[in-house]
C-alpha cells in the first residue's frame, strides 16, 4: 500500500532562490491538496486540485507561489524568490471522490517537505 | 469563515487513563464536518476520526471517540486507555459547507499530548 509521497523531505535554500516540491498522491485519488504548516501552528490550506483542475486557492498563495497538476496525477508547488517567511513544512494530501469506496471525507497526508530559507 | 479553537497547548495523562482534548468551532455554514488528526514528531498527519454535523450519533473509532455537542459548538476528542504511543500533537479541523464545494480543512493550533508511564 503506497501512501502520499513528497520529495524532497528537506530543502535548504538561500533567500531569493526558486524552489519546487513534488507530491505523488495515492493512486487513483483525484483530489489533491497543499497545506503549509509553520512552527507551533496547525496546517493552513493553500490550494486544491480535482484531477488537473485547480479549483480552490487561498489568499496565502501569493503571486510567488504556483501549483500545477498537469496530468491529474502528481503535483508540483513552486515558490519563486523565496523569503525567510516561507520557511515552513509544506504538506500534501489526497482523497478519493465519492463512489470510489474509501472514506470520502478523509484527507490522507504525506510526510511533508520542510523548507528552510536562509 | 470557519474557525477552530483549541485552548489546551499541552496535556498530560497517565498511561491507561482516559483523556479529553478540547475543540470548539465557529461557522455559519448549515452543514460541515469535523475531524481530528494526530501528528507524531515524525511530522505526518494521521486521520483519527470524523463527525458530520448532521450525524445523530457521536463518532467512535477504536479507542477514539468524538464528543459532539452541536449547541455548544464543541467537538472534543476522548482517548480511552492512553498508550505511550499516543504522545503527539493533536489537531482539530473542520471542513465547510459541502454544498459550497469547498474542500479545504481549517485547523486549530493543536494540543500536545504527553502520556506518562
Amino acid at each position: 500500500d503506497t501512501g502520499v509521497s513528497q520529495d524532497p523531505r528537506h530543502k535548504i535554500t538561500k533567500r531569493g532562490q526558486n524552489v519546487t516540491f513534488r507530491c505523488d498522491p495515492i493512486s487513483e485519488h483525484n483530489r489533491l491538496y497543499w497545506y503549509r504548516q509553520t512552527l507551533g501552528q496547525g496546517p493552513e490550506f493553500l490550494t486544491y486540485f480535482q484531477n488537473e483542475a485547480q479549483l480552490e486557492k487561498s489568499r496565502l498563495l501569493s503571486d510567488r507561489f504556483s501549483a500545477e497538476r498537469p496530468k491529474g496525477s502528481f503535483s508540483t508547488l513552486e515558490i519563486q524568490r523565496t523569503e525567510q517567511g516561507d520557511s515552513a513544512m509544506y504538506l500534501c494530501a489526497s482523497s478519493p471522490s465519492p463512489g470510489q469506496g474509501a472514506s470520502y471525507y478523509e484527507q490522507y497526508f504525506g510526510p511533508g517537505t520542510r523548507l528552510t530559507v536562509t | 469563515a470557519q474557525k477552530i479553537t483549541q485552548t489546551q497547548p499541552g496535556m498530560f495523562v497517565q498511561e491507561k487513563e482516559a483523556v479529553t482534548l478540547d475543540c470548539t468551532y465557529d461557522t455559519s455554514d448549515p452543514s460541515y464536518g469535523l475531524f481530528w488528526y494526530k501528528q507524531p514528531s515524525s511530522g505526518e498527519m494521521i486521520f483519527l476520526i470524523y463527525q458530520g454535523s448532521y450525524d445523530q450519533q457521536n463518532a467512535t473509532e477504536g479507542r477514539y471517540s468524538l464528543n459532539f455537542q452541536k449547541a455548544r459548538k464543541s467537538a472534543n476528542l476522548v482517548i480511552s486507555a492512553s498508550q505511550l504511543g499516543d504522545s503527539a500533537m493533536y489537531f482539530c479541523a473542520m471542513r465547510g459547507a459541502f454544498e459550497s464545494g469547498s474542500e479545504k480543512l481549517v485547523f486549530g493550533k493543536g494540543t500536545k499530548l504527553t502520556v506518562n508511564p
